[in-house]
């Protein structure tokens, strides 16, 4: 199992320009969640969906958007990159019973 | 609004010693508690976990002291190694202001650094 996939590893963009993050589980798990890590910020959640079909916003999400295209698939889109969106990447996903999240190895954005 | 706050930012520690981290919470329908590690390059690990019916959890050199009447828990790294340096966190889960009890409200984190 590889359990949580992302890509791109690392990407740079231009302000204004759009992208989109992809992130795949092989666990089988309801629960997915984008979070980004920020220097002194811990993490914090962007969206998530609870299962197939339904995304939620989290703590922070302005500026972005979210697909839940199948059980295995969790996107994050970025329409119109800014400066403050430069941050770590993580995808997670967890089982609703046991609740442990698993996360991917991270995207690093950095938006010029 | 902060849910969950973790002390210290930082923390230096000599091989053999023991690590202390701690944090506090504030939503007592948190029924939650997990200990994440996170190596430099990596996405963050679960560690350890506890739940709010027991005050404490061992996992070989690593415990969790949970004291739900102060709602605080802490993680104690006994024995600490250059090999557990890394960022720690925090997180509960539970139902907050969302209304759902899937997610986790992670604190800021402590960088640990084990000097050999």
């Amino acid at each position: 199992n590889a359990g949580v996939t992302q890509t791109p590893k690392f990407q740079v963009l231009k302000t204004g320009q759009s992208m989109t993050l992809q992130c795949a589980q092989d666990m089988n798990h309801n629960s997915m969640y984008w979070y980004r890590q920020d220097p002194g910020m811990g993490l914090r959640l962007i969206y998530y969906s609870a299962s197939e079909g339904t995304t939620d916003k989290g703590e922070v999400p302005n500026g972005y958007n979210v697909s839940r295209l199948n059980k295995r698939e969790f996107s994050l889109r970025l329409e119109s990159a800014a400066p403050s969106q430069t941050s770590v990447y993580f995808c997670a996903s967890s089982e609703e019973e046991r609740q442990r999240q698993f996360f991917g190895p991270g995207t690093r954005l950095t938006v010029l | 609004q902060q849910q969950v706050k973790q002390s210290p930012q930082s923390l230096i520690v000599q091989k053999g010693g023991i690590s202390i981290i701690n944090c506090a919470y504030e939503n007592t329908a948190f029924d939650y508690f997990p200990w994440y590690q996170q190596f430099p390059g990596k996405g963050p690990a679960l560690l350890i976990a506890i739940r709010p019916d027991v005050s404490e959890k061992k996992e070989g050199r690593f415990t969790i002291s949970f004291n739900k009447s102060a709602k605080q828990f802490s993680l104690h790294i006994m024995d600490s190694q250059p090999g557990d340096s890394a960022t720690y966190f925090c997180a509960a889960k539970g139902q907050n202001s969302g209304g759902s009890n899937y997610k986790l409200t992670f604190g800021k984190g402590t960088l640990l650094t084990v000097n050999p």
